[in-house]
């Protein structure tokens, strides 16, 4: 079946603007998790949402990361006002259940962010 | 220190080898070990999810835990140029989470 699927796959941006990522997670997984993943750096938790609600946004770098997801499907992580420092691979995973149910995660491609 | 150390190679080895990776962490309360293999500029791969100590086969991959060491390794028989990837351990406690915490990867290479 179709795994999770992110678009863009590349984005290149100029400092200052706001980027939109998306997610589309496995079809009937209910958790969805956003990590960040830099050079030379292992994976970086930012959010995890247990359907549409986010129990756990603690990872979020800070105010200018958002992220939503509606239907209990599709994610949107929004950067405003995007910095250099902000350039990484975005992942996205999804898993049949979240909290302490413990499935294992299913990743996407990721997108790769540039901040010129 | 971080929660997780993994050597970031690159490891070199020859077609057919054995290979050996590994991981150490430092927190006693993780008990779920996954291990995901990920080619360049792809998504992580799951490849094996273990529960607590012990040996798991799968085709030519084993994972082995060993909790009283803190220590996990990934065995690779019979390796294959298609083998040569990144491969990234995570762990999580048994409840109240669902954060994976990884290691940076170690980049494995195997030569034809």
């Amino acid at each position: 079946g179709a795994g999770v699927s992110q678009s863009p796959s590349n984005k290149v941006t100029e400092k200052g603007k706001d980027v939109e990522l998306r997610c589309d997670p496995i079809s009937g997984h209910t958790a969805l998790y956003w990590y960040r993943q830099s050079l030379g750096q292992g994976l970086e938790f930012l959010i995890y949402f247990q359907g549409n609600s986010a129990p756990d946004k603690s990872g979020l770098p800070s105010d200018r990361f958002s992220a939503e997801r509606t239907g209990g499907s599709v994610s949107t992580l929004t950067i405003q006002r995007t910095q250099q420092e902000d350039s990484a691979v975005y992942l996205c995973a999804s898993s049949l259940r979240g909290g302490n149910s413990n499935q294992p995660q299913h990743f996407g491609d990721g997108t790769r962010l540039s901040i010129l | 220190q971080k929660e997780v150390e993994q050597d970031p190679g690159p490891l070199s080895v020859p077609e057919g080898a054995i290979v050996s990776l590994n991981c150490t962490y430092s927190n006693s309360a993780f008990q779920y070990f996954m291990w995901y293999r990920q080619y360049s500029r792809k998504g992580p791969e799951l490849l094996m999810y273990t529960y607590s100590s012990g040996n798991k086969e799968d085709g030519r991959f084993t994972a082995q835990v060993d909790k009283s060491s803190k220590y996990i390794s990934l065995f690779i028989r019979d390796s294959q140029p298609s083998d040569s990837a990144t491969y990234l351990c995570a762990m999580t406690p048994t409840s109240g989470t669902y954060k994976y915490i990884f290691g940076t990867g170690t980049r494995l290479k195997v030569l034809a």
